[in-house]
Order: structure tokens, then sequence, then C-alpha cells
């Protein structure tokens, strides 16, 4: 079996501001990691992914994310916040084939001026 | 290279109609997938399709049909349609671009009054 929590349904920054979106996981077996964004009316868009090789990964966009596996975390960071980060951002565990995705409640993430 | 294209874009049903979402990639990949997005609740896995020919059911498969037409096509039938299935449904698919990445297509928003 496999879960996705994430922390804060919503998150507002500044601009310039760090963001930082936080997903825990559990998963029975070594997982693949996912964080998508998506913007209104759009469907997702993979922003980066865990697959065992670094654990620290780097996505578009500026952002990245670092697995822990002794936290069964894998956060979402971007040094400095832009007003086009305003989106709401799915964080996924796989454990096996894409069918066996599932998908975190998602963090909405407001970006004020 | 459109990706993964849905139709329509919005619909009205009425409880008790039927309709058909239809699902397209011009990306060659073997498998595609149907979900639907509720407010706070992530995508869940309605119906997935691991190559043409075979369909499978995933985590809330109650009240849909599939046909995986052709490798380009997927669709996804409501018989009857309910207001509980007032929801956004995506198609998506997963192909190798170097390593295996899933595409989502724009979403199609449904409203059974």
């Amino acid at each position: 079996a496999q879960s996705v929590t994430q922390l804060g349904s919503h998150v507002s920054v500044s601009e310039g501001a760090l963001v930082l979106l936080r997903c825990n996981y559990s998963s029975s077996v070594p997982p693949y990691l996912f964080w998508y964004v998506q913007y209104p009316n759009q469907g997702l868009q993979l922003l980066l992914k865990y697959t065992s090789a670094a654990t620290l990964v780097k996505g578009i966009n500026g952002f990245e994310a670092e697995f822990k596996k002794s936290e069964t975390s894998f956060h979402l960071t971007k040094p400095s916040a832009h007003m086009s980060d305003a989106a709401e951002y799915f964080c996924a565990v796989r454990a096996g084939g894409y069918q066996k995705v599932t998908f975190g409640t998602g963090t909405k993430l407001q970006v004020i001026p | 290279n459109a990706g993964v294209t849905q139709t329509p874009k919005f619909q009205v049903l009425k409880t008790g109609q039927s309709m058909t979402l239809q699902c397209a990639q011009d990306m060659n990949h073997n498998s595609m997938y149907w979900y639907r997005q509720d407010p706070g609740m992530g995508l869940r896995l309605i119906y997935y399709s691991a190559s043409e020919g075979t369909t499978d059911k995933g985590e809330v498969p109650n009240g849909y049909n599939v046909s995986r037409l052709n490798k380009r096509e997927f669709s996804l039938r409501l018989e009857s349609a309910a207001p509980s299935q007032t929801s956004v449904y995506f198609c998506a698919s997963t192909g190798w671009q170097g390593q295996e990445t899933q595409y989502f297509g724009p979403g199609t928003r449904l409203l059974v009054l």
C-alpha cells in the first residue's frame, strides 16, 4: 500500500520569498516520487521526479525537491517565488506501474506581490 | 505534435443521460488512463489501458465503461449519469522519451444536474 500526504491545502508566499511545499509519503517498496503543477483549467504538468538516481532532483521553472528516506519526505522548494508560480501543486508516489500512482490532495500556492 | 487531446472541454448533463468522453494521443504511447479530479481529493484512477485491446479497472470504476478503440484513442462512457459523477476528467498516456513519463490532457469539466 502507498499513500501521500501534502501538508497545507493553501500556501501563501510573497513574491521573491522561498517556496516550500511539503509532501510525505509511505510505500512498502522503494518509490518513485513526482511533483506536478496544474494551472487553472489545464491538465497536470510534470515538474520533476525522483527515480532513485539522485536524492536532490532539479525540475523545470527553478523548482527542486529532495528525497529524504529517513523522513519519508519529498518537499518541493524554489528559492524565489514568481507571480507565475501561482498554481496548484500535486505530489504523487508510484510503486509499480503508472496504474499504481497515488496523488496527494494538492496544495494551492498563492504568490502575493 | 498535439500530445493528449480531450473532447469536449465542458458538458452539462441531466441525471440519467449518457455521454462519451473522447481522448486521443499522438505520441505512439501504449498505456492510457482516465482519472477524475474532485476538490480536496487529488486525482483518482477510473480505468486504464496498458496496451491496445486491454482495459482494467482502477480505483473508482463504478458507473463508467471504457473502450480502447486503437492505439491512439481511449474513450470513457457514462451510461446513466449521476450527480456524483460531476467532476473534472483527465486522460493521460505514458511512454518512453528517455525515461517513462506520463502526459495529461487538458481535462473535461462535467456537470450532472
